[in-house]
């Protein structure tokens, strides 16, 4: 049962550009939202997160968007940049029972040309 | 400050044979995560310990056994390996209370022939 879905598996950007993975779930007890970001041969790194109380949140050229009633959200890059090729994780988490585990997405392999 | 440090990086097993990996962290966190990561499968919780002396199962536990040795680390022992365990392998921490976000370490890559 795979309780995050991600997608596209994979994306090509031009350098400029606006690249856009979704995410959506089914557990409506998942009250954290956060995005991983995993260069080759790295461990994950959070990048971004959001809590269900807010509809947006924005750091730098990230934002997600995080739609409650649809239990879909996105992750937005703007003006992406070659540096920005990595792969993204999705994931989500509650803080009741499951001890604030992560459930992640299958991933998106970003690569922003030149 | 090393943040979350694993040995080995890179191993290389016959299938039965036994390993143990090791993950330590300096950053007094209180929960630690083993994780497995597969092409087109993202990460996949193995086995997590809320604090010392506990653990629990994830998502995939079997052919795996952990032991939270104390505060500082966290090792996830292969007692018979499989080639279906080939995979790289992040072990990730939280500090205590009502935060969410986990600190992974550079990962193990696992080959089993």
């Amino acid at each position: 049962q795979q309780q995050v879905k991600q997608s596209p598996q994979s994306l090509i950007v031009q350098k400029g550009g606006i690249s856009i993975i979704n995410c959506a779930y089914e557990n409506t007890a998942f009250d954290y939202f956060p995005w991983y970001q995993q260069f080759p041969g790295k461990g994950p790194a959070l990048l971004i997160a959001i809590r269900p109380d807010v509809s947006e949140k924005k750091e730098g050229r990230f934002t997600i968007s995080f739609n409650k009633s649809a239990k879909q959200f996105s992750l937005h890059i703007m003006d992406s940049q070659p540096g920005d090729s990595a792969t993204y994780f999705c994931a989500a988490s509650n803080s009741g029972g499951s001890n604030y585990k992560l459930t992640f997405g299958k991933g998106t392999l970003l690569t922003v040309n030149p | 400050n090393a943040g979350v440090t694993q040995t080995p990086k890179f191993q290389v097993l016959k299938t039965g044979q036994s390993m143990t990996l090791q993950c330590a962290q300096d950053m007094n966190h209180n929960s630690m995560y083993w994780y497995r990561q597969d092409p087109g499968m993202g990460l996949r919780l193995i086995y997590y310990s809320a604090s010392e002396g506990t653990t629990d199962k994830g998502e995939v536990p079997n052919g795996y056994n952990v032991s939270r040795l104390n505060k500082r680390e966290f090792s996830l022992r292969l007692e018979s390996a499989a080639p279906s365990q080939t995979s790289v392998y992040f072990c990730a921490t939280r500090r205590q209370g009502n935060t969410y976000e986990q600190y992974f370490g550079p990962g193990t890559r696992l080959t089993v022939t």
